[in-house]
């Protein structure tokens, strides 16, 4: 399969955990990294490979991959985490990168 | 830090031809892949393509492919991708951002993006 699938918008309280998933059967083979994107800006990478934070991301953000699922998990989420969020990976046949379709983050 | 540079929004006809550009301004251009993400109005990131400046290996996108082409210049660190007839579904925002290629792929450092408008 070359798609990986999201939930199109999840919701979470100030201050609760939030789990992001992604799905796709090039997951059990390929670790996922994940993006957030705010209205007008650039996305920013936030996840990659198993569970690797670039610099200057909070430890809030997490990842996990069970089978073909990839997770990204935020412990505690705040104001500032409202964003789309989306997977990235390879598709099965490893040449080709392929994207979620996105998931929009409601912090309440 | 890792800085990309991307040109300035640009308004088309459809059939007009574009090039929009990427310049590196602080990390070793040669030795690592530049890759060209799409965004659509209100839709979400998609592959176009990807290269590699030191010896210009290029992928694409089956999506994108023959659509457009990826090129770079190794004289100005620049990277570009280019249409030569436009239509008015290439209106989207494009981002350019280093891509790694590890047992993991993915982009760690992305330009602000280049608004292309097509219409007439």
């Amino acid at each position: 399969s070359s798609e990986l699938t999201q939930d199109p918008a999840v919701s979470v309280a100030l201050g609760q955990t939030v789990t992001i998933t992604c799905q796709g059967d090039s997951l059990r083979d390929y670790s996922a990294a994940w993006y957030q994107q705010k209205p007008e800006q650039a996305p920013l990478l936030v996840i990659y490979g198993k569970n690797n934070r670039p610099s200057g991301i909070p430890d809030r953000f997490s990842a996990t991959t069970s089978g073909n699922t990839a997770s990204l998990t935020i412990t505690g989420a705040q104001a500032e985490d409202e964003a789309d969020y989306y997977c990235n990976s390879r598709d099965s046949s490893g040449n080709h990168v392929i994207f979620g379709g996105g998931t929009t983050l409601t912090v309440l | 830090e890792v800085q990309l540079v991307q040109s300035g929004a640009e308004m088309k006809e459809p059939g007009e031809s574009l090039t929009i550009s990427c310049q590196n301004t602080a990390y070793s251009f040669m030795k690592f892949w530049i890759g060209w993400v799409r965004q659509m109005p209100g839709k979400g990131l998609e592959w176009v393509g990807i290269i590699f400046p030191d010896d210009s290996d290029t992928r694409y996108s089956p999506s994108f492919q023959g659509r457009v082409t990826i090129s770079a210049d190794r004289s100005t660190t620049t990277a570009y991708l280019q249409w030569r007839s436009l239509r008015a579904s290439d209106t989207a925002i494009y981002y350019c951002a280093r891509f790694i290629a590890s047992n993991v792929y993915y982009f760690d450092n992305w330009g602000q993006g280049t608004l292309v408008t097509v219409s007439s």
